[in-house]
C-alpha cells in the first residue's frame, strides 16, 4: 500500500533561519512525488514534481530533493510569507487515473 | 483565469439531509478528483474521474456518490449526511495522468449537525 509520512508536524522558524521538511514514502513504482503549499482557508497550490532519485528543483527560497525513500523541502532564509502548510504526495505507476496519496503535511510558521 | 470553481463555499446540514457539491474546471483537463481534508488525516481521495464518462472509488467512498456531468463538471452528492462527513471538501483537476500536478479548488467547508 502506498504511504506518505511527513515530519515534523509543525515547525517554527525565525526569519532567515534555514531548515528542511521531510517526506518519507513507500510506493510500488514511483511515477512522481509532488510538493504543494496550502494557505489557511485555501486549496493546495502546486509547487514541484520530482520523478527520479537525485533530481532537484528550485523555486525562490524553496528547493526540493528526492531519494529512493524520501524527499526533502529545503527552505533557505525563510520569510514570514513562507508560512503555510506544506504537503507531500506520491503517485505510483500502479495507480489508475493519476491518483495522489498525500501526507498529513508540515505546518510552517516563520516569525519576523 | 478561474481554474477550478467549487460551490458552495460553506454549508451546514442536519443529519439525514442531502446535498450536492458542485465543481467545474475551465482548463480542458481530462481528470477530476474529490478529496476530503480532516485535521490529522490529511487529504483523502473520495472519488475520481480519469476521463469524461468514467468514475471510480477512492480511499473513502462510503456515503458519497459522484457524477461526471461533462468534461468540465464533476459533482459530489451526499445522500444522507452524517456528522462523520463534517470536513473540508476539495475538488481538483489534472491533464492526463496527473504527473504535472493537480489544480485545486478553494474548498467547501461542510458541517453536519
Amino acid at each position: 500500500e502506498d504511504q506518505v509520512t511527513q515530519s515534523p508536524e509543525a515547525l517554527r522558524l525565525q526569519e532567515g533561519e534555514s531548515s528542511s521538511l521531510n517526506c518519507s514514502y513507500t510506493v510500488s513504482g514511483l511515477r512522481g512525488l509532488f510538493w504543494y503549499r496550502q494557505d489557511p482557508g485555501k486549496g493546495p497550490e502546486f509547487l514541484f514534481t520530482l520523478y527520479s532519485a537525485g533530481e532537484e528543483k528550485e523555486k525562490e527560497r524553496l528547493k526540493a530533493t528526492l531519494t529512493k525513500k524520501e524527499s526533502f523541502l529545503h527552505i533557505t532564509a525563510p520569510k514570514p510569507e513562507d508560512s503555510a502548510t506544506y504537503l507531500c504526495a506520491v503517485q505510483g505507476w500502479g495507480n489508475q487515473g493519476g491518483k495522489l496519496i498525500f501526507g498529513q503535511g508540515t505546518e510552517l510558521s516563520v516569525k519576523p | 483565469n478561474a481554474g477550478v470553481t467549487q460551490t458552495p463555499k460553506f454549508q451546514v446540514l442536519k443529519t439525514g439531509q442531502s446535498m450536492t457539491l458542485q465543481c467545474a474546471q475551465d482548463m480542458n483537463h481530462n481528470s477530476m478528483y474529490w478529496y476530503r481534508q480532516d485535521p490529522g488525516m490529511g487529504l483523502r481521495l473520495i472519488y475520481y474521474s480519469a476521463s469524461e464518462g468514467t468514475t471510480d472509488k477512492g480511499e473513502v467512498p462510503n456515503g458519497y456518490n459522484v457524477s461526471r456531468l461533462n468534461k468540465r463538471e464533476f459533482s459530489l452528492r451526499l445522500e444522507s449526511a452524517a456528522p462523520s462527513q463534517t470536513s473540508v471538501y476539495f475538488c481538483a483537476s489534472s491533464e492526463g495522468g496527473g504527473a504535472e500536478g493537480y489544480t485545486f479548488g478553494s474548498g467547501t467547508r461542510l458541517t453536519v449537525v
